[in-house]
């Protein structure tokens, strides 16, 4: 049974750089082809991408947000971190990671999703 | 990026009717087109893949067509949980993008 669960602060501050961290089971992300990414939701809206980390190491990020984010994968520990600096409150948003099993394929399984809020 | 757009944004619909969505890329995607549905408060159930490739474990009412630029989600005899919103999702070039979503709530 493959599960993602996403945690983080709930709540950051205007200029302050988010750390979220997606721990999943079921799978690994050193298989060949396996990737796990990061899609956010602000509230009442529309599902966005936001950024991808393959086995490989290859990273894919939202065009509006590169120069924000960074991922990165921790294979050991089943572990993928999303870094987003200067956060603002259109930032806020629930943020689900979510594991697809070949590249180009569909998004299988998600976390449940942690809500951020950004408010001073 | 690849804009994709849906229609409806959203639409009421019954009990046993046939609902059909349309989603458009503002480019090329071949079959690189996914259907998700999202109900309040709860991460997106992935559908259909590959533009007309349903999930394992997804009711057959729902099928999806289309290549190219222009898809279609069709459920064919709406039942009361299928009442969500629903998005889909190019994934053939990055930045991936989704559409706006379609509401399909009770008439």
């Amino acid at each position: 049974q493959i599960t993602l669960k996403e945690s983080g602060p709930t709540l950051v501050k205007p200029t302050q750089t988010l750390t979220l961290t997606c721990t999943f089971s079921g799978f690994s992300l050193s298989t060949t082809g396996v990737s796990v990414g990061w899609i956010r939701q602000s509230p009442g809206k529309a599902l966005e991408w936001v950024a991808l980390i393959y086995w490989d190491d290859d990273k894919r990020y939202r065009s509006s947000l590169k120069n924000r984010l960074t991922i990165t994968k921790d294979t050991s520990k089943n572990q993928v971190v999303l870094t987003l600096t200067n956060m603002d409150p259109e930032d806020t948003a629930t943020y689900y990671c979510a594991h697809t099993p070949s590249p180009g394929g569909p998004t299988e399984n998600w976390g449940q999703g942690i809500l951020v809020t950004v408010s001073s | 990026d690849i804009q994709m757009t849906q229609s409806p944004s959203s639409v009421s619909a019954s009990v046993g009717d046939r609902v059909t969505i349309t989603c458009r890329a503002s480019q090329d995607l071949s079959t690189w087109l996914v259907w998700y549905q999202q109900k309040p408060g709860r991460a997106p159930k992935l559908l259909i893949y590959a533009a007309s490739s349903l999930r394992s474990g997804v009711p057959s009412r729902f099928s999806g067509s289309g290549s190219g630029t222009n898809f279609t989600l069709t459920i064919s005899s709406l039942q009361p949980e299928d009442f969500a919103t629903y998005y889909c999702q190019q994934a053939n070039n990055f930045p991936f993008t989704f559409g706006p979503g379609t509401k399909v709530d009770i008439k």
